[in-house]
């Protein structure tokens, strides 16, 4: 299986700045995902970061709200952009492998990012 | 939209005791995947069960499955503390691109 770290594990920011966290997987992964937990809630699905083109995102999110850079298949961003006390959340990436293997089709996540906005 | 649908949502039970979450999805599936969540960390991924396979079982966890019904159960077996957590399923649909759509999770809580 991946393992899957992120940065920063938290953080606390101001109204109307942008928080930008890194996720790191220590192999190969065909698709990387974002997804967004309010406090509470499930997990609900951000975008798909897509190698070297842009991100494809759910219904409700926008690139200019949350853009997603993913250089790499080992690698990926996702920035929170003019943040307010409503975008106080985890924000997790998560991985899937290809090819045929006993993990095939297994997504797996990161620790989390919690973000607190003041 | 959100397919996932578990029950219950709370569960209390005794240390030793079996535990047992049920999830409902609306739409055919690929797969599902069962996850643990501890106090608002990352996921542990638990199993992954096929949409042709009927159950599956890891260590004290036993998945089932029936497309029949739409549903899917765990079973976490002799409970230990340690198991208390948010419990996801998540269904991975034909028509999502891999995507996962995650249901309303079953907080479980193992009294010692």
């Amino acid at each position: 299986s991946a393992v899957i770290s992120q940065k920063p594990s938290r953080d606390i920011c101001q109204r109307g700045t942008s928080l930008t966290i890194q996720c790191q997987v220590d192999s190969q992964v065909t698709m990387m995902f974002w997804y967004r937990q309010q406090p509470g809630q499930s997990l609900t699905l951000i975008a798909t970061a897509n190698q070297g083109s842009e991100a494809t995102y759910e219904s409700g999110f926008v690139i200019d709200k949350f853009p997603i850079s993913r250089p790499n298949l080992t690698f990926s961003t996702l920035t929170v952009s003019n943040m307010s006390p409503e975008d106080s959340s985890i924000y997790l990436c998560s991985g899937q492998t290809s090819g045929r293997t006993s993990s095939y089709n297994e997504q797996f996540f990161g620790p989390g990012t919690r973000l607190t906005v003041l | 939209s959100q397919q996932g649908e578990e029950d219950p949502q709370a569960l209390s039970i005794q240390e030793g005791e079996n535990a047992t979450m049920n999830c409902s999805y609306k739409t055919s599936i690929n797969n599902l995947q069962w996850y643990r969540q501890n106090s608002g960390r990352g996921l542990v991924h638990l199993i992954l069960i096929r949409s042709n396979e009927r159950e599956k079982h890891s260590g004290r966890l036993r998945v089932t499955l029936d497309t029949s019904k739409k549903s899917s159960s765990l079973l976490i077996t002799a409970s230990r503390a340690a198991d208390t957590a948010s419990y996801f399923c998540a269904t991975c649909h034909p028509w999502g691109a891999q995507k996962l759509v995650f249901g309303q999770g079953t907080r479980l809580t193992i009294n010692p």
